[in-house]
């Protein structure tokens, strides 16, 4: 089946720790992004890429890091240097033009303890 | 800056009774428009999208475009306790294929 696999569900980060987000594809998409959502708000863009070895900030790209150096996989790094890090994490995937919308993944429930 | 603005609800509707979602957007050059729906702790899921000015209807939801009023709409016709949602609007462009959201209409249909 194809879709979109984000891991972990659930993850919680100590004060000060770096955590990865894993997201891969098999839709064969080329344009890949992630977003946070807070509770009872919209979705706010982190970071996207539209081909292997390239990406770039979205609106909220401080204390985050990504890569993406396989066509299937977009990772995201949450540093120490984002304070305010709990919030859902959401992956999608997308065909590179704006007429297509989006495919997400099930998400990453981000807890700072 | 690109915005998309929704009325953050919640708004309360009988079960049976039309549920009219709206949406406004501030980019004239705006090119795509869609809606999501997310169940509380879930990922969106698209239920509609319109490029055109005028209405598309699929089964029981309609989406209106109007380009020249920046604005686009949901309608769901007889709403049932299942459509109890957060319904995102989202517009797109073509640089990256970006989507920009509002931040989502909580409805809730009662029985």
């Amino acid at each position: 089946d194809g879709g979109i696999t984000q891991s972990p569900k659930y993850l919680f980060r100590k004060e000060g720790q770096n955590v990865t987000l894993s997201c891969e594809q098999n839709l064969n998409h080329d344009a890949m992004y992630w977003y946070r959502q807070d509770p009872g708000q919209g979705l706010r863009l982190i970071y996207y890429s539209q081909i292997v070895n390239d990406f770039q900030k979205g609106d909220i790209a401080e204390g985050y890091s990504v890569s993406r150096e396989k066509k299937e996989s977009f990772p995201l790094t949450v540093t120490s240097a984002q304070k305010n890090p709990t919030a859902f994490y959401l992956c999608a995937t997308g065909q590179g033009a704006a007429g297509y919308g989006y495919t997400f993944g099930s998400g990453t429930r981000l807890t700072v303890v | 800056q690109k915005e998309v603005e929704q009325n953050s609800g919640p708004l309360s509707v009988p079960e049976g009774a039309i549920a009219s979602l709206n949406c406004t957007y501030s980019d004239r050059g705006s090119q795509s428009f869609f809606w999501y729906r997310q169940y509380s702790g879930k990922s969106p899921e698209l239920i509609m999208f319109i490029y055109s000015n005028g209405d598309k209807e699929d089964g029981r939801f309609t989406a209106q475009l109007n380009k020249a009023s920046q604005y686009v709409s949901l309608l769901i016709r007889d709403s049932q306790p299942s459509d109890s949602a957060t319904y995102l609007c989202a517009v797109g462009y073509n640089q990256g294929g970006k989507l920009i959201f509002g931040q989502g209409t909580e409805l809730s249909v009662k029985p």
